[in-house]
């Protein structure tokens, strides 16, 4: 059974850049959420994708959008980069739309800002 | 909104017991779940109450109390390597069942 898988791992952008951060969703998993997590905080709920549909929003601005593919692996993208989206970008897959009890995280990728 | 407050750092030695507590004010509460972080590492899953009482799971154990909108995780015989930020998590089936994280208890283990 394969893992949650992230690419890149680092990613170093200048601010007003736009990024394209990729997941696979475990083996069998057909819900996806990602999260932001800032150095010394708790990840934060940026979306969730269910079945290639969105499936709850948290408070994020909408220069970050995603997508989910027919495979269920997803992309994450963010536009007009800022400063303060440095941070730990961390997708998580589960199975069924709940999404909730168990997620498995993928090893996430480190966007630094400049 | 939701919020989740617990205690930012917690030292213990090996073999004690320690108790990381968490309070939560939610909407459409569903369940509490906790996560293990290791330094550099991804969030791992460690267990999940959606209903009061305890659920035991090896070394740890988990506690929650609906009507007090409070739970704790339970770590016993504790090792070395449960150093690592220790993460509550509360599922919101009314915001697209999201979950929403506190802002995680450091715990360090010393010898």
């Amino acid at each position: 059974e394969t893992g949650v898988t992230q690419s890149p791992t680092h990613l170093i952008k200048t601010r007003g850049q736009q990024v394209t951060l990729r997941c696979s969703s475990q083996s069998g998993h057909n819900t996806v959420s990602w999260y932001q997590q800032a150095l010394g905080q708790g990840p934060q709920f940026i979306f969730q994708y269910y079945r290639e549909e969105e499936n709850g929003r948290g408070n994020f601005p909408p220069r970050f959008s995603g997508l989910q593919f027919p495979n269920y692996s997803s992309e994450l993208n963010v536009n007009a980069l800022e400063l303060d989206d440095s941070a730990l970008y961390l997708c998580a897959s589960s199975l069924g739309g709940r999404g909730g009890d168990e997620q498995f995280f993928g090893p996430g990728t480190r966007l630094t800002v400049l | 909104g939701q919020s989740l407050e617990q205690p930012s750092e917690v030292t213990a030695v090996e073999g004690a017991i320690v108790q990381i507590n968490c309070t939560y004010q939610t909407s459409g509460f569903y369940g509490l779940s906790w996560y293990q972080q290791h330094d550099g590492g991804a969030p791992t899953f460690l267990s999940y109450n959606a209903l009061d009482g305890l659920e035991e799971t090896g070394r740890f154990s988990s506690f929650l109390s609906r009507s007090d909108s409070y739970g704790y995780l339970l770590l016993q015989e504790l090792q070395m390597k449960d150093s690592a930020s220790y993460f509550c998590a509360v599922r919101d089936g009314n915001a697209g069942n999201m979950l929403t994280f506190g802002g995680g208890t450091r715990l360090m283990v010393k010898p």
